[in-house]
């Protein structure tokens, strides 16, 4: 089955700076790589996703790069705000009827003010 | 209405009793999911539905069961349940066909079994 590892498991970064965060997975049958935001004691909320189609996708401070041969796509935060802190999952899944979504194992964002 | 409702938000329960988590959508969605979530872990799949019936097990104990009513509809039944099956659960739905979309968590159920 497949398998995401995600780097690093805490970041603290000084506000508007900007935050990185690296996953990789396992299975090339993998298609569709959401990136969710989790609150404390809130739901997951998707913030951007990108297909294997499409190297990178922007969405105003929030990218996603996604090299397929590598096996591996990024977050990138930039400008920074204390509201960004939170956990922020990465996850794979392969397409189909449903989607099995494999987590990340996640990266707890700090930003300081 | 962009919404996943899961019910109760909050549930204490004993290790003899049998209760019930509740999940609905009504965003037309043919996909349902249960997940768990441990305290800093990710969700973990535990079952999956498709046009209302079971697709994926992922090898979870008998003292739970799900079942999909309708396709709005979402239930995890629990029965017999132990310390360690305290969790948040998490319902989801995405629109599940054949393409991969976004998939709408609900809130969650924070479940402590005592």
């Amino acid at each position: 089955g497949e398998n995401v590892e995600q780097h690093p498991s805490t970041l603290s970064v000084q506000e508007g700076d900007s935050a990185v965060i690296k996953c990789t997975y396992s299975d090339s049958a993998s298609n569709y790589f959401p990136w969710y935001k989790q609150e404390l004691g809130k739901r997951p909320q998707l913030i951007i996703d990108i297909r294997s189609n499409v190297g990178e996708k922007k969405d105003q401070r929030i990218a996603v790069t996604l090299n397929k041969t590598a096996k591996h796509f990024s977050l990138h935060i930039t400008e920074t705000q204390p509201e960004d802190s939170a956990v922020y999952f990465c996850a794979a899944s392969y397409s189909g009827g449903y989607q099995k979504v494999t987590f990340g194992t996640g990266t707890k964002l700090q930003v300081i003010p | 209405d962009t919404e996943v409702t899961q019910t109760p938000k909050h549930l204490v329960m004993g290790m003899t009793n049998k209760k019930s988590l509740k999940c609905e959508q009504h965003m037309g969605h043919r996909a349902m999911y249960w997940y768990k979530q441990k305290a800093k872990k990710p969700p973990e799949l535990m079952f999956v539905y498709s046009y209302e019936k079971l697709s994926i097990n992922e090898s979870v104990p008998s003292r739970f069961s799900p079942e999909c009513p309708n396709s709005s509809l979402l239930n995890l039944h629990l029965h017999a349940l132990q310390p360690e099956d305290s969790a948040l659960y998490l319902c989801a739905s995405s629109q599940g066909q054949g393409k991969n979309t976004e998939a709408f968590f609900g809130q969650g159920t924070r479940l402590t079994v005592v």
